[in-house]
């Protein structure tokens, strides 16, 4: 399985964009790359997902660089509801199983 | 709506004990997954199920066990509870095909003492 790094932690202000990298250098061209987010005390939450083009939905964007080998969570502006851990996954054509690193926590500063 | 629901939401057992947590989601999904996360870490994968009567090993499979005999349940054994097996249990569903995610119940706190 394709392995994922990011920052251990990360703060950013209330109402700021909020830039939340991940490096997957041994991405593969058929893995899709997910990101979910944990808020304290429960389970984690699907954000977006994408395979090459940038992905915008209502929570987040998705922007994904040209060789695949690094991706970044767009928040466009953050609220103190969006502190949580936030994961980015890689999951391989065929397979439906993530292997979950140990993410990014965000810290909202109000 | 359709859910995915974990019980017992807390356990507190014995060691050597055998304890059956339930998953149970109404999605119709064919993939269902169970997790455990320890304190302070990630999510690590112990088991998974891709149809009935499909069962997988995952990560940290070792003194766990799991059953598929219908779409909708998915329950993980601890044939013989340890403290090492302290943690909270995450069940997960997707349906299959790359552009769906899981959907995650809201987990088990498991203490074996």
């Amino acid at each position: 399985d394709a392995k994922t790094t990011q920052p251990n932690s990360m703060e950013s202000n209330e109402e700021e964009p909020v830039h939340l990298p991940c490096n997957h250098s041994t991405i593969s061209g058929t893995d899709y790359i997910h990101w979910y987010r944990q808020l304290p005390s429960q389970g984690p939450e699907y954000v977006i997902h994408g395979l090459t083009s940038n992905v915008n939905n209502r929570m987040a964007s998705l922007a994904i660089a040209e060789d695949r080998k690094s991706s970044t969570l767009i928040l466009h502006r953050a609220t103190l509801r969006d502190a949580a851990v936030y994961y980015c996954i890689l999951s391989t054509s065929g397979t439906y199983k993530y292997i979950f690193g140990t993410g990014t926590r965000l810290k909202v500063l109000a | 709506d359709a859910e995915i629901t974990q019980s017992p939401r807390h356990k507190i057992t014995e060691t050597g004990r055998q304890v059956t947590l339930a998953c149970h989601q109404t999605w119709n999904h064919n993939n269902m997954f169970w997790y455990r996360q320890d304190l302070g870490h990630g999510l690590r994968l112990i088991h998974y199920s891709y149809g009935v009567h499909d069962t997988n090993k995952g990560e940290v499979s070792d003194g766990y066990s799991v059953s598929r005999s219908n779409t909708e349940d998915l329950p993980l054994t601890l044939e013989s509870a340890a403290s090492s097996q302290t943690s909270v249990y995450f069940c997960a569903s997707s349906e299959s095909g790359q552009g769906y995610g899981y959907t995650f119940g809201s987990g088990t706190r498991l203490t074996v003492v």
